[in-house]
């Protein structure tokens, strides 16, 4: 199974500043088409998850410009460029090469 | 607007079984690729199970931790994608989400129900 390792668990930032989280997999989710499936969810308290990233760095339907994502290899981070006030809850990281895996979840406060 | 909307979520005593149900809207259900994502209470994400499209051969792929308690089927003349468990035990309690990947260019988890609760207790 790949493993997923998110840094750092919650991250009190200041609105308006920029916001980074990071992810680690244990091997390469690059998958066999040549496409790396990983993927960045958000879910705010009470809500389920929805999704904002996918193949490291496309933006899905809907989702603000100030979102982006990098990442190559084993190493995968998340930037928010200038946090808003509903950018609040949890964000993961997640596999879908091989199955799915979740990371462990990053806690987004406001300061 | 792509709507899923879980149901069956219910108190139920260890070794006991269940059924949960995701009807789904607002896409083409038969070639999507549907999951379900369980939350314990207070911890993170975890996939438990999908079912490909019937024309990618309604394959259906499970983790280790529920493989051969967990089943997933789907009624496409429905829309609706089930969950049927057995031999539960409390740590299968959590919030139960229904899942489709919608696009082929994601290949990620696109829409996410609302989720239905899954109590396991005596």
């Amino acid at each position: 199974d790949i493993v997923m390792t998110q840094t750092p668990l919650s991250s009190p930032v200041t609105l308006g500043q920029p916001a980074s989280i990071y992810c680690r997999s244990s091997q390469s989710p690059i998958y066999r088409d040549g496409n790396t499936y990983l993927s960045w969810l958000h879910q705010r308290p009470g809500q389920p998850p929805r999704l904002l990233i996918y193949q490291v760095s496309k933006r899905f339907s809907g989702v603000p410009d100030r979102f982006s994502g990098s990442g190559a290899g084993t190493d995968f981070t998340l930037k928010i460029s200038r946090v808003e006030a509903e950018d609040v809850g949890v964000y993961y990281c997640m596999q879908a090469t091989q199955l799915y895996t979740f990371g462990q979840g990053t806690k987004l406060e406001i300061k | 607007e792509v709507q899923l909307v879980e149901s069956g979520g219910d108190l139920v005593e260890p070794g006991g079984s269940l059924r949960l149900s995701c009807g789904a809207s607002g896409f083409p259900f038969n070639y999507a690729w549907m999951s379900w994502v369980r939350q314990g209470p207070g911890k993170g994400l975890e996939w438990v199970g999908r079912i490909k499209s019937k024309p990618d051969g309604e394959i259906t792929d499970y983790p280790a931790v529920v493989k051969g308690r967990f089943t997933i089927s789907r009624d496409d003349s429905k829309s609706t994608v089930y969950l049927e468990m057995s031999s539960l035990n409390t740590e299968d309690t959590a919030i139960y989400y229904c899942t489709a990947d919608v696009a082929d260019e994601t290949s990620s988890l696109d829409y996410w129900g609302q989720g239905t609760l899954v109590t396991v207790s005596s």
